[in-house]
Formats: structure tokens, C-alpha cells, sequence
């Protein structure tokens, strides 16, 4: 079954840990994109990849990194930075860059403490 | 930069009773439109698009959704809904920069 998998569901840190959220698809895609979820704002954009080995900035990068080493794999670190992580984090992912229709992972709910 | 707004943030309608939710888009030339639905705690899933050509389109689930370049809308309709239908829907659209902008979403009660 091809898809974007998303782990942990639920995942638990205290202040002032950094912590990686794990993102893979097996669609054979070069793009992966990476949202955050608030209520009542929608999807806001963190952080996108057209390519391997490049990514670029959204909307909201401060406080969060990415990677982006193989085709299949798209992590993203919520740092100590980030001033407000508790969140329902989203991956997605594209044929391309330039195709607009995005496929969704099941989605992380980070909640920091 | 491209926006997109959705009036509406609960709605709840009847069973059975015809559904429509609201989406208007701020964008210079013509947008490409996407409607998705958002079960709780799960990941968003395409619904329809319109990219192109004729202005109603067909989605899955027995949705469809008309663009009204005149009222820069893109408003998505059911004629009955069912129970499952229950889920938060989102609007959005890609504009010149090939960002998906995303509306804040409308959630959708169904009662019985």
C-alpha cells in the first residue's frame, strides 16, 4: 500500500527538548511539505522540499528544522526555539514541485510541557 | 498573496438535508482550487479540485463544488448528507508562487 506514514500518533516532551517528528512516503515523490495545525487556523506552512538535498522556509520556520537526506524521508525537529510547539503536526507530500495536488500523512500530536 | 476565506466555522445540518460550504479566494488570475476533509485526529484527504475548464466539478463521497470567477467563490455542496459526513473541511488554493494557502476550515455536524 503506498502512502505517507507519519510516527509517532501522540508524542509527549518536556520544555526545552528538542524533538523530531519522523515522516515517510513510499509514493515515489519528490516533494514533501510539512504544516502545522492549529484550531480555528488551518494549515500553515513550515517547511518544503521540491527535491533531495534542498528545502526551503514557509510561512512558520522559526523554531523548526528539517532534513531532507533521501527521497523517501522528510523529518522535522521542533527545537527549544520554537515558543509555542504543542501543535497537530502534518506531512505531505507531491508528485512534484509544480503538481498541486498533496497527499497526507496521518498527522503527530506534539504536546510539550 | 493568495488567500482564502471560509465564512463559516461550525455548521450543522440535518441528515438527509442538502449541505453548502463557503469559500472565497482572494487572487489576482485563475486559481487552482482544492476542497479537503479532515476526519477528528486523522490527516486531510482530497476531495476535489478545479483547475480548469468546466466550472462545476465532481468530487468524491457525492460531493461537487462550483467556481464563480465573478464571486471569486468555490463553494462545495452535497444534496444529502449523510452521518459520516461529519469532519472539518478545508479550502484551498494555489496561486502564482505555487503556495497551497489553506482556509481556516469549517467543521460540519450532523445530526440525526
Amino acid at each position: 500500500d503506498g502512502g505517507i506514514t507519519q510516527s509517532p500518533k501522540y508524542l509527549f516532551r518536556k520544555e526545552g527538548q528538542n524533538v523530531t517528528l519522523s515522516c515517510e512516503q513510499n509514493l515515489n515523490h519528490d516533494a514533501m511539505y510539512w504544516y502545522r495545525q492549529d484550531p480555528g487556523q488551518g494549515l500553515r506552512l513550515i517547511y518544503y522540499s521540491q527535491i533531495v538535498n534542498d528545502f526551503q522556509k514557509g510561512d512558520i520556520a522559526e523554531g523548526y528544522s528539517v532534513s531532507r537526506e533521501k527521497k523517501e524521508s522528510f523529518p522535522l525537529t521542533v527545537t527549544s526555539a520554537q515558543k509555542n510547539p504543542t501543535a497537530f503536526y502534518l506531512c505531505a507530500s507531491s508528485i512534484d514541485g509544480s503538481s498541486y495536488e498533496q497527499y497526507f500523512g496521518p498527522g503527530t500530536r506534539l504536546t510539550v510541557t | 498573496a493568495q488567500s482564502v476565506t471560509q465564512p463559516d466555522i461550525h455548521i450543522t445540518v440535518s441528515e438527509g438535508a442538502s449541505l453548502e460550504l463557503r469559500c472565497n479566494y482572494s487572487y489576482g488570475a485563475t486559481p487552482y482550487l482544492f476542497w479537503y476533509v479532515q476526519s477528528p485526529g486523522q490527516g486531510l484527504q482530497l476531495l476535489l479540485k478545479y483547475f480548469s475548464g468546466d466550472t462545476l466539478v465532481q468530487g468524491i463521497k457525492g460531493f461537487e463544488a462550483e467556481f464563480k470567477r465573478s464571486q471569486s467563490s468555490f463553494n462545495l455542496r452535497k444534496p444529502s448528507v449523510h452521518w459520516s459526513d461529519a469532519a472539518e473541511y478545508f479550502c484551498a488554493v494555489v496561486g502564482w508562487n505555487n503556495d497551497m494557502r489553506f482556509g481556516a476550515g469549517t467543521r460540519l455536524t450532523v445530526k440525526p
